[in-house]
């Protein structure tokens, strides 16, 4: 199957800051991105989907302005958790879909990010 | 919303078939049934989909019902390696219904 690299797998970082997680589609080009969020022992939370060349529309409950999503090439999108609190802390997971992978076939999904905000 | 309904937790013995259930009566003709399973910390994998007839591949079996509305996916000899959350997931055609809403899965515990 096609592959999804995330990077990094883990970061801690001081309440405040900001942490941007990548998410590399590496032999197929993703059209569309999504953007999960998964708290301890809960399931996966979709927090928005981003198309290539176009703006993110995310789900309700989402901000946009704390979770800023760019998907500026067909290989690539980020995801960046501004002024981070520690109950932004969680794993964070992506998933890519487009060209080269077939319509209605599995998302790829990469190995997910967790993030600790200390 | 998760359109699907899955057992919380399942135990099943190493070597034996695991038969994860689902229900997903609201589904519509055009929506696929998906399953991914996640092991502890790591992203989904995709295991299988179908539409409406059953499916087989190197993992898995899925059968689906006449009415569609439920489906098994059957582990046929399950190892410890399959101990992980499995997600039943439905979901649309086309470039704007590609998203995967997941519901709370099924925790299946392979035991030795």
């Amino acid at each position: 199957g096609a592959v999804v690299s995330q990077h990094p797998s883990w970061v801690i970082c001081k309440s405040g800051t900001s942490v941007k997680i990548e998410c590399r589609s590496l032999d197929f080009q993703a059209t569309t991105m999504f953007w999960y969020r998964q708290f301890p022992k809960q399931s996966l939370m979709l927090m928005a989907t981003s198309n290539e060349g176009s703006k993110a529309t995310y789900e309700q409950g989402v901000e946009k302005d704390k979770f800023l999503i760019n998907h500026a090439s067909l290989t690539l999108s980020t995801l960046t958790v501004t002024s981070a609190h520690p109950e932004d802390s969680s794993f964070y997971i992506c998933s890519a879909s487009g060209a080269g992978v077939r319509e209605n076939t599995e998302a790829f999904f990469g190995q997910g990010t967790r993030l600790t905000v200390v | 919303d998760a359109k699907t309904t899955q057992p919380p937790s399942m135990d099943c013995a190493e070597g034996r078939a695991a038969n994860l259930p689902c229900n997903h009566s609201t589904i519509s003709g055009n929506e696929y049934v998906y399953w991914y399973r996640q092991i502890h910390s790591q992203g989904p994998q995709y295991i299988i989909h179908g539409l409406k007839n059953n499916e087989t591949n190197e993992m898995a079996s899925l059968i689906i019902t006449e009415d569609r509305k439920s489906s098994t996916l059957i582990l046929p000899h399950a190892t410890l390696r399959d101990t992980a959350v499995y997600y039943c997931i439905v979901r649309g055609r086309g470039q704007g219904a590609q998203k995967l809403v997941f519901g709370q899965g099924t925790r299946l515990t392979i035991n030795p």
